[in-house]
């Protein structure tokens, strides 16, 4: 059975930074893009970053780049969003999504981050 | 970006009756490959977002017969027949094509 299982989220001032991890199982890692999606409250979906299998490719959208990182440690099945600068605008729950190709077909239950001061 | 307008539904939408969600993306999202990158998902309340359907009108692994996609370049509809209590909460559609992908700002269903 496919799992996601995201955390790492809490209460952090702006201008901090946190890291999100996501632990994977029941697939080869490995051979799947992997990517974050947020979702502030009451709001809707929000892209957040995608990764590829290795790791080389890399995709933000322009709310998020610069300040975040997404990564992933194949070995253990792993998934991370490092966030800089944090700003209240990021308060959201953050969601891990497998993506087998131009779609996200598993989504783990979410992390909920709150950037306030 | 590509922008995502999804239509609001008639709610709250009988049981048993059908109902469709309608979805505009600002440019067409046929590629080169004959493939639409438009999808489906449903987030029901308290849930993550689920995969409905992929590439237009593909309906994904255990997804009900009872939805079902079709459009053109820039038009799509997502339809549900005999809407169940388990259809209730929030559409989205999503742009695939390029990046940075988007998605549509969700339509509420409610059952009556």
């Amino acid at each position: 059975e496919v799992q996601l299982v995201e955390s790492g989220g809490g209460l952090v001032q702006p201008g901090r930074s946190l890291k999100l991890s996501c632990a994977a199982s029941g697939f080869t890692f490995s051979n799947y893009y992997m990517a974050w999606v947020r979702q502030a409250p009451k709001k809707g979906l929000e892209w957040v970053a995608t990764i590829s299998t290795s790791g080389s490719r890399t995709y933000y959208p322009d709310s998020v780049k610069g300040r975040f990182t997404i990564s992933r440690d194949n070995a253990k099945s792993s998934l991370y969003l490092q966030m800089n600068s944090l700003k209240s605008e990021d308060t959201a729950t953050y969601y891990c999504a497998r993506a087998p190709s131009w779609y996200f077909d598993f989504w783990g239950p979410g992390t909920m981050v709150t950037v306030s001061s | 970006d590509i922008v995502m307008t999804q239509g609001a539904l008639p709610n709250p939408v009988p049981s048993g009756e059908s109902a469709s969600i309608t979805c505009q993306s600002s440019k067409s999202l046929l590629h080169s490959n004959g493939k639409t990158y438009l999808n489906w998902y449903l987030q029901r309340p308290g849930q993550s977002p689920q995969l409905l359907i992929y590439w237009m009108s593909t309906r994904a692994s255990g997804v009900s017969d009872r939805f079902s996609g079709s459009g053109s370049g820039t038009d799509f509809t997502l339809k549900i027949s005999s809407v169940e209590a388990e259809d209730v909460g929030v559409y989205y559609c999503q742009q695939f094509l390029e990046y940075p992908n988007t998605f549509g700002a969700g339509t509420k269903l409610e059952l009556k």
